[in-house]
């Protein structure tokens, strides 16, 4: 079983939309990353959240950690072709600050 | 500036051949992974260093995969003999462990098939 479950697993929306991703874990999140990535690329990093009940926002994605520190939601606002991608979540579940595990990813589509 | 490289990009190979994959850190960083890409398992951390220490190993599937980090600016992942179930996306990150984020910055990616 995986240790970081995201949901969707995929989402197809209509341009202008709103829609979120979660990712929860049954473990403390000492560190809560997102990434995207593209089809045949690497990860691009989006936020880091670390505080529970922490918020960070980026043009118009919004990313959350809940007060347990066990979830995460990534808001995008108006989604936009551009948008298009794989988001994963990535986590510090260790507490060692050492390495990342990462949950299997969103597919985002976003059609016209 | 540059970041990380791997090479190669893609890497199209038979059952029981030798692979090398290949990988250049940001400079500066001290700590680089080696994760896998499948559709059915995601990205899974295979091993990881730390000063060019091996330092946490448990991801490698099996003895037929090695990692080696001999300097701060080049680490390699081996896979002999490669088996079809070996095909995958092998990202390489490197990042600055001692404050900050802990941002991981990956690469493009090698792209292995084995027939």
């Amino acid at each position: 079983s995986q240790e970081l479950e995201q949901s969707p697993q995929s989402l197809i929306v209509q341009e202008g939309k709103n829609l979120t991703i979660n990712c929860t874990s049954s473990k403390t999140l000492y560190g809560l990353y997102w990434y995207k990535q593209k089809y045949g690329e690497g990860l691009i990093f989006l936020m880091m959240l670390q505080k529970g009940g922490e918020e960070k926002s980026h043009e118009k994605i919004t990313a959350k950690l809940d007060e347990k520190k066990q979830q995460s939601s990534l808001h995008i606002t108006a989604s936009q072709p551009s948008h298009a991608g794989i988001y994963l979540c990535g986590a510090d579940i260790s507490g060692t600050a050492s390495k990342l595990t990462f949950g299997t990813g969103t597919r985002l589509q976003v059609t016209l | 500036d540059a970041g990380v490289i791997q090479s190669p990009r893609h890497e199209v190979t038979e059952m029981g051949q030798e692979v090398t994959l290949r990988c250049k850190p940001i400079s500066g960083h001290n700590s680089l992974f080696w994760y896998r890409q499948t559709m059915m398992r995601g990205l899974e951390l295979l091993i990881y260093f730390n000063n060019n220490v091996p330092i946490d190993d448990s991801g490698m599937p099996e003895d037929r995969f090695s990692a080696k980090m001999p300097n701060a600016s080049f680490s390699t992942l081996k896979i002999q003999p490669s088996e079809p179930r070996d095909s995958a996306v092998y990202f390489c990150a490197s990042s600055f462990s001692g404050g900050g984020t802990g941002e991981l910055f990956f690469g493009e990616g090698s792209r292995l098939t084995v027939l």
